[in-house]
């Protein structure tokens, strides 16, 4: 079946760059989602990218996807403590289909 | 953007009380809901997807009689935990999908369910 995967932690520095990845298995993903949860919070949407794209760019956030390798990333530009949070990666295969997420990352940002 | 809003954020019962958890679009028409639920550091477990007039697809594992869905209206969709207990003690997180079908999911706030 479909899996995601992703590592569990992530610690930087304020201001630094953020590189959180993840990979999935089910070649026939046709969106991908990065998600944000703070503690005790629900889930953000970040930003999501469709398959067909390489790359999108969203103010300080850049995904990256790498379809042979299906790989996904996520790069958070100059770091804040705000955004210490848990991230999670997600994929849909079809239209109606429910979203399958990795176990998320947990962003530790020191000052 | 789009709203989901889920009710109550919290929930603290005795045991063998049933409990009832609201999730509304509300900005949008979703034909199609879902219900997650969330142990402690853990990822998003789906649980159920919920169809707006038909009954709820659960996923394998999940008792549909412990875990009532009823999807009466394009934007309410309800999660009844029936005779609750502590080992139900969880986070419970909805998300709705745009009639349109080409949006992303959007994921209310959560409730947290603590059964004493």
């Amino acid at each position: 079946g479909e899996d995601v995967e992703q590592s569990l932690f992530l610690s930087v520095r304020e201001g630094d760059s953020s590189v959180i990845n993840c990979t999935y298995t089910d070649s026939s993903s046709t969106y991908l989602y990065w998600y944000k949860q703070e503690p005790g919070a629900g889930l953000q949407l970040l930003t999501y990218i469709f398959s067909n794209m390489d790359m999108k760019q969203d103010q300080r956030l850049t995904v990256l996807l790498n379809k042979k390798d299906k790989h996904l990333s996520l790069r958070i530009a100059d770091t804040q403590t705000g955004d210490s949070a848990i991230y999670f990666c997600a994929e849909r295969a079809w239209e109606g289909t429910a979203l399958i997420f990795g176990k998320g990352t947990t962003l530790s940002v020191s000052s | 953007g789009a709203v989901v809003s889920q009710h109550p954020s919290w929930v603290i019962c005795k045991s063998g009380t049933s409990v009832k958890i609201e999730c509304r679009s509300l900005d949008f028409q979703a034909t199609t809901m879902f219900w997650y639920r969330q142990f402690p550091k853990q990822s998003l477990m789906l649980m159920a997807t919920s169809n707006e007039g038909s009954k709820a697809t659960y996923e394998q594992g999940v008792e549909k009689d412990k875990f009532l869905i009823n999807h009466a209206s394009l934007t309410l969709s309800t999660l009844t935990v029936t005779s609750a207990h502590p080992e139900d003690s969880s986070f419970y997180i909805c998300s709705a999908r745009d009639r349109s079908g080409n949006q992303p999911q959007h994921f209310g706030d959560g409730t947290r369910l603590s059964i004493l």
